[in-house]
């Protein structure tokens, strides 16, 4: 069973424009989420991490936004740029241990394609 | 720059050959990590090390293994790759396993893609 699911496999968005993805997750012990990105044939690439105690964790055009209640994360990007088309991964972690996993393992949703048109 | 480096980035093996595939860090990380990801699928995890301390997930088959004989290297062994094998494995690096509680991220090499024939 998913314990992180990105329902959308593919998001096509305008130059300039913001786009949004959005990640679910099913387990309350989660406490660290991280959004990675990947393009073809290179490994992923940290790009942004927010932690369970706050709801937002901005870097740039690259916001992160974090509803506990909801088990809900979502990465916005503005302004879009084609430089950002890419797979973009969502991934917790649990610190504590017991969680239903190994301390420390990420937990991976299974992707969002991205492409930004100019 | 540090890194996280794998080799070789194309690995072709037959069915049933035993095959090595190498990871290599120079970020001086506690943890390393080895992830299979099949096609449009998320990466799972197989097994970590945290210094020499070997952590194998559950559901990990008994045909991977991995050595690390020092903080820079980790390798992954599949003793008799099976066709269900092919797949991108990915050595990722931690400085700690809380990874939350430090804010530090896993970094990730470029991955081996490996196939089966």
């Amino acid at each position: 069973d998913q314990q992180v699911k990105q329902n959308s496999p593919s998001l096509s968005v305008q130059e300039g424009r913001i786009s949004i993805l959005n990640c679910d997750y099913t387990n309350s012990m989660f406490d660290y989420f991280l959004w990675y990105k990947k393009y073809p044939a290179e490994g992923p690439t940290f790009l942004i991490s927010i932690s369970s105690i706050k709801d937002k964790n901005e870097d740039g055009r690259f916001t992160v936004f974090l509803n506990k209640s909801a088990k809900h994360l979502s990465l916005h990007i503005v302004p879009s740029q084609p430089g950002d088309s890419a797979v973009y991964f969502c991934a917790a972690s649990a610190s504590q241990m017991n969680y239903g996993g190994s301390q420390g393992n990420l937990i991976f949703g299974k992707g969002t394609k991205l492409s930004v048109k100019p | 720059d540090a890194m996280v480096i794998q080799n070789p980035r194309y690995q072709v093996t037959q069915f049933g050959k035993p095959v090595t595939l190498s990871c290599s860090q120079t970020l001086n990380h506690n943890v390393m990590y080895w992830y299979q990801q099949k096609s449009s699928q998320a990466p799972k995890l197989l097994f970590h090390y945290y210094d020499k301390d070997f952590n194998n997930e559950a559901d990990t088959p008994d045909n991977f293994q991995s050595r690390r004989p020092n903080t820079s290297f980790c390798f992954l062994d599949i003793r008799s790759p099976g066709l269900g094998d092919a797949a991108m494995y990915l050595c990722a690096t931690s400085r700690d396993l809380r990874i939350g509680r430090t804010n530090q991220p896993q970094h990730f090499g470029d991955g081996t893609r490996l196939s089966i024939l």
